[in-house]
């Protein structure tokens, strides 16, 4: 039973407009979210995190939003690049991360076209 | 260095084989981790190291054997794997709160003829 769900195998968008990135969960205990991309043949990098006490967080370009009563989150690019296109995991950890232990969604494949 | 290094980026063995997976970080992280990945899978965690000390072990099979030598490396023994062990296996660390985010390194392509 999947407790982190991409439900968006792929998406495709043009430079310079917004790309929307879905992540659902189950599993109430969650209270940390983290996104990641990874390019081929490299190990995922770090890119956002957010708290269960935020709706909130933006570094940048990136933003992420939590709906912790929907069990949703979301990962906005604005405006998109064609360097953007990895695939984007989104991870989620209970105890406030503090057990260490991470649960990855299956990821989606973003295509940013020039 | 803000880098996890892992060694070999490929490596093919056979199922009576002996090899080991290497892993390295010097960002001072007290908590190293192996996950494996399948292709269109996500990665799923297999051990984590936290202060040299192994604190978890999600009930990996024992034809894996991580191995913390010291603060900074982590290995992998791999001992008569099977076709279905092919993978990539990814190492990561983090600081002792993961709320920092892991730090992955690139990953050993792992082939088991």
């Amino acid at each position: 039973d999947q407790q982190v769900k991409q439900n968006s195998p792929s998406l495709s968008v043009q430079e310079g407009r917004i790309s929307i990135l879905n992540c659902d969960y189950t599993n109430s205990m969650f209270d940390y979210f983290l996104w990641y991309k990874k390019y081929p043949a490299e190990g995922p990098t770090f890119l956002i995190s957010i708290s269960s006490i935020k709706d909130k967080n933006e570094d940048g370009r990136f933003t992420v939003f939590l709906n912790k009563s929907a069990k949703h989150l979301s990962l906005h690019i604005v405006p998109s690049q064609p360097g953007d296109s990895a695939v984007y995991f989104c991870a989620a950890s209970a105890d406030g991360g503090s057990n260490y232990k991470l649960t990855f969604g299956k990821g989606t494949l973003l295509t940013v076209n020039p | 260095d803000t880098e996890v290094t892992q060694t070999p980026k490929h490596l093919v063995m056979g199922m009576t084989n002996k090899k080991s997976l290497k892993c390295e970080q010097h960002m001072g992280h007290r908590a190293m981790y192996w996950y494996k990945q399948k292709a269109k899978k996500p990665p799923e965690l297999m051990f984590v190291y936290s202060y040299e000390k192994l604190s978890i072990n999600e009930s990996v099979p024992s034809r894996f054997s991580p191995e913390c030598p010291n603060s900074s490396l982590l290995n992998l023994h791999l001992h008569a794997l099977q076709p279905e062990d092919s993978a990539l296996y990814l190492c990561a660390s983090s600081q002792e709160r993961q709320n920092y985010g892991y730090t992955f390194g690139s990953g050993t392509r792992l082939t088991v003829v």
